[in-house]
């Protein structure tokens, strides 16, 4: 079965506080994974794709196949990253897109 | 132009109605999407197109009813909603999972209210 669980519903941390938002996969094929970012009042939009291997907004994510898991990091979180983020797998053949069930990160002066 | 178009962006509609959401996108993008969010909670696949062509029905209720007039837009046309399906509903297109491009570039969304 195709399924993503972020396990965390609230992460709530501290300015400058580092955040690891977790994002485990289950697929039988190979993944293709991404972060979704839904800030207040704006639309869904790309954060990360894994293929691209790439740090957006001082984010990063790497796919471990060992352990089926594409977590978000960042050294030093700011108040803007503040939103709602998404990990989201891709099932080929079907262009489908099946989504976590989100991680709300508020970040605090 | 890389975005994807929703309209309207409200709508407040009773159960015996008939109105149609519309979305539009002039990125080339050959696959397009509806989906549904409620509040607090992940958006939910509804349908895909993909080249013009119905590929996914998430066993959606027959009074959502989708239409692909052509590579560019994509209308939900609702009827006899009931209140549960209030909610926000999300057009999302990407490009063509052959070329491997499937990131996928989502609207604003259409926050539907049915009384």
């Amino acid at each position: 079965a195709q399924r993503v669980t972020q396990p965390e519903k609230l992460l709530s941390v501290f300015k400058g506080a580092p955040v690891e938002l977790k994002c485990n996969y289950s697929y039988s094929g190979s993944p293709e994974l991404f972060w979704y970012v839904q800030y207040s009042r704006q639309r869904l939009q790309l954060l990360l794709r894994h293929i691209s291997r790439e740090s957006i907004k001082g984010f990063t994510a790497d796919l471990n196949k060992g352990e089926t898991s594409f977590h978000l990091k960042k050294p030093f979180a700011q108040e803007e990253d503040s939103a709602m983020y998404y990990c989201a797998l891709f099932s080929g053949g079907y262009n489908k897109l099946i989504f976590g069930a989100g991680t709300r990160l508020a970040v605090h002066p | 132009d890389t975005e994807v178009t929703q309209t309207p962006k409200h709508l407040v509609m009773g159960m015996t109605n008939k109105k149609s959401l519309k979305c539009e996108q002039h990125m080339g993008h050959r696959a397009m999407y509806w989906y549904k969010q409620k509040a607090k909670k992940p958006p939910e696949l509804m349908f895909v197109y993909s080249y013009e062509k119905l590929s996914i029905n998430e066993s959606v209720p027959s009074r959502f009813s989708p239409e692909c007039p052509n590579s560019s837009l994509l209308n939900l046309h609702l009827h006899a909603l009931q209140p549960e399906d209030s909610a926000l509903y999300l057009c999302a297109s990407s490009q063509d999972e052959v070329r491997g491009e499937t990131e996928a570039f989502f609207g604003q969304g259409t926050r539907l209210t049915v009384v």
